[in-house]
């Protein structure tokens, strides 16, 4: 059970936009950055968005980020057969003092 | 380029003892804190451990506390992991990851290695 939920899949069709949930609460998300990272399993985790909704070098501005409250959202736009991947929310979590991240969404663009 | 390579992984048995590294190339490796984070089959990341810049602070997950123990090199640009008392759960794909900033506790992961396989099994 993982202290970050994200929804286990979304899935939507080539050109179209998805949203990926992560909910928190106040000792994490509510108090601190959430980043957001692609994996394709075996290979390098990817940073997408940091510090809430900053896009990396690199990273199309299909990818952007929001959070409100103890909740945060990836979003992506012009959906592409290359974008399936793992996607994952983390943050700092204040009463743990750990780092702790979401389950993983699996995207698939039918 | 900046570039993080892991090894030292390997197969081992439960109860046993494995020492990760990882070997940085391409920044200034004293002006980032870093972490381990590893992927089981099957499942999430898993944050493991982080270090500050200078090493002198350090933060476990409550699965590893007490039996890893994350240290840093900076004359050598290599961070470490030394993992004691192994357990079949500790079977993973281990990463190294750069953070955001000098802390082990704020910022985002970035860069991250491709990975060392640990499997725990007897």
């Amino acid at each position: 059970q993982s202290v970050l939920t994200q929804p286990p899949s979304v899935s939507a069709a080539p050109g179209q936009k998805v949203t990926v949930s992560c909910s928190g609460s106040s000792s994490n998300i509510g108090n601190n950055f959430v980043s957001w990272y692609l994996h394709l399993p075996g290979t390098a985790p990817k940073l997408l968005i940091y510090d809430n909704n900053k896009r990396p070098s690199g990273i199309p501005d299909r990818f952007s980020g929001s959070k409100s409250g103890t909740s945060a959202t990836l979003g992506i736009t012009g959906l592409q057969t290359g974008d399936e991947a793992d996607y994952y929310c983390g943050t700092w979590d204040s009463s743990l003092s750990a780092w702790v991240f979401g389950g993983g969404t699996k995207l698939t663009v039918l | 380029e900046v570039q993080l390579v892991e090894s030292g992984g390997g197969v081992v048995r439960p109860g046993g003892s494995l020492r990760l590294s990882c070997a940085a190339f391409g920044f200034t490796f004293d002006d980032y804190g870093m972490s381990w984070v590893r992927h089981a089959p099957g499942k999430g990341l898993e944050w493991v451990s982080g270090i500050n810049w200078s090493g002198r602070s350090t933060e476990y997950g409550d699965s590893v506390k007490g039996r890893f123990t994350i240290s840093r090199d900076n004359a050598k640009n290599s961070l470490y992991l030394q993992m004691n008392s192994l357990r079949v759960e500790d079977t993973a794909l281990y990463y190294c990851a750069r953070q955001g900033g000098t802390s082990a506790t704020l910022g985002w992961f970035d860069p991250w290695g491709q990975g060392t396989l640990v499997t725990v099994s007897s």
